[in-house]
């Protein structure tokens, strides 16, 4: 079955410091996948996404991640960490068969001044 | 302009009550979709329209029903409200279902309290 492992749920993390979110996929084929955040009170707003090529994906706000297919994994990172990137990210993979997300259970971030 | 547009963005409501969330999008896609988020954060999906067709239907109550009236729009009916169905609701929307390969774009979200 298809699903996404965030293993984080909460990580806290100094303003300036750098940041990797974890994901790991289960997907039978090449996957399709996307990160989102959430701020608090607000909708999802995609970062950046996977479809082929290039493993290294550059995103919006400074974030980029890297798909790794040996490892089935999609990690988040970001060099240096603003304040307000402080929110809930959510990794998703794209379901070929009827094109809907599916989601991890996502990880809060925290950033300390 | 709101590219993705719910009403209302808050509602609460009796248990047994029956209530209306509304979704339109301006981007002119032809896919439509409802995920629930639980209180742990858990989005999951409910249902899909393309082109005001259901393309998927995730064991959701059948008090649970959606409306296409045109591709702009994808309301969602819920009858009998529980306890349970607490939770925020988003639309979202797509160019097509393109298995997965498009980007969706979010609602705000409607939060929904059931007392």
């Amino acid at each position: 079955a298809q699903s996404v492992t965030q293993p984080d749920i909460h990580i806290t993390v100094s303003e300036g410091a750098s940041l990797e979110l974890r994901c790991n996929y289960s997907y039978g084929a090449t996957p399709y996948l996307f990160w989102y955040v959430q701020s608090p009170g607000q909708g999802l707003q995609l970062l950046l996404k996977y479809f082929s090529g290039d493993t290294l994906v550059q995103g919006i706000k400074g974030f980029e991640a890297e798909f790794k297919r040996s490892q089935s994994s999609f990690n988040l990172r970001k060099p240096s960490v603003h304040w307000s990137d402080a929110a809930e990210y959510f990794c998703a993979v794209g379901r070929r068969s009827q094109g809907n997300l599916i989601f991890g259970k996502g990880t809060k971030l925290s950033v300390k001044p | 302009d709101t590219a993705v547009s719910q009403t209302p963005k808050y509602l609460v409501t009796q248990m047994g009550n029956d209530k209306s969330i509304k979704c339109e999008q301006n981007l002119g896609h032809d896919t439509m979709y409802w995920y629930k988020q639980d209180s742990k954060k858990f989005l999951k999906i409910m249902f899909s329209y393309n082109n005001k067709e259901l393309i998927i239907n995730e064991t959701v109550p059948n008090r649970f029903s959606p409306k296409s009236p045109d591709k702009a729009h994808l309301n969602l009916h819920i009858n009998s409200l529980e306890l349970g169905d607490s939770a925020v609701y988003f639309c979202a929307s797509s160019r097509s279902t393109s298995g997965g390969l498009e980007t969706q774009y979010f609602g705000p979200g409607t939060r929904l309290l059931v007392l």
